[in-house]
């Protein structure tokens, strides 16, 4: 079955610092991938829509400066937090869909839990 | 607006079958899915539906009623590893992927 690799699952870092997060689909191509964010007994949150090759498009409320997201082949997206706060701190998942398929249901990575001290 | 609707929080015995339910309100319909996950866990694919009806997979239901606004993801033979949260999600004309909140499923022995 299609497989997204999502790197690291952990990340603890200082206030002020990036953190850079990388989400791959092992064995399809994604043409869209999807940025989440989970607060605690929350639901998913979509974030941004990664385009390959294109810009990524943000949802209502979330800063695409501080947001960066890079969608550069069509196996690889990656979202970079830019200067860290506290607040950030949360469960970031991203999610794909083959190529071409509209109807197949999104396959998630494992998440990323970042914890900004 | 885009809605979905499901309880908080269910408990149910091992062994017994529970139904979740969903309602949605979208800006059209391109299909409803069900997902479970496990806590600090990614979802994982459970079913779809996008023609009215009932589908089966294995301990897993899953049924459909477009002219409601209605799901429910139905779970036999309860497993204690079935505890988890449980997430409906309907795509609306856009194929833009509406969530809810999610159902925390606890199974007792």
């Amino acid at each position: 079955g299609a497989v997204v690799s999502q790197h690291p699952s952990r990340v603890i870092c200082k206030s002020g610092t990036s953190v850079k997060i990388e989400c791959r689909s092992l064995d399809f191509q994604a043409t869209t991938m999807f940025w989440y964010r989970q607060f605690p007994k929350q639901s998913l949150m979509l974030m941004a829509t990664s385009n390959e090759g294109s810009k990524a498009t943000y949802e209502q409320g979330v800063e695409k400066d501080k947001f960066l997201i890079n969608h550069a082949s069509l196996t690889l997206s990656t979202l970079t937090v830019t200067s860290a706060h506290p607040e950030d701190s949360s469960f970031y998942i991203c999610s794909a869909r083959d190529r071409g398929m509209d109807w197949t249901p999104l396959h998630f990575g494992n998440g990323t839990r970042l914890t900004v001290t | 607006g885009q809605n979905i609707d499901q309880p908080t929080e269910m408990t149910a015995t091992e062994g017994a079958i529970v139904q979740i339910n969903c309602t949605y309100q979208t800006s059209g319909f391109n299909g409803l899915f069900w997902y479970q996950q496990h806590a600090g866990e990614a979802p994982t694919f459970l079913s779809y539906n996008v023609l009215d009806g009932l589908e089966e997979k294995g301990r897993f239901s899953s049924f459909l009623s477009r002219s409601k606004g209605y799901s429910y993801l139905l779970l036999k033979e309860l497993q204690m590893k079935d505890s988890a949260s449980y997430l409906c999600a309907a795509r609306d004309s856009n194929y833009q992927l509406i969530w809810g909140a999610g159902t925390k499923l606890i199974i007792k022995p």
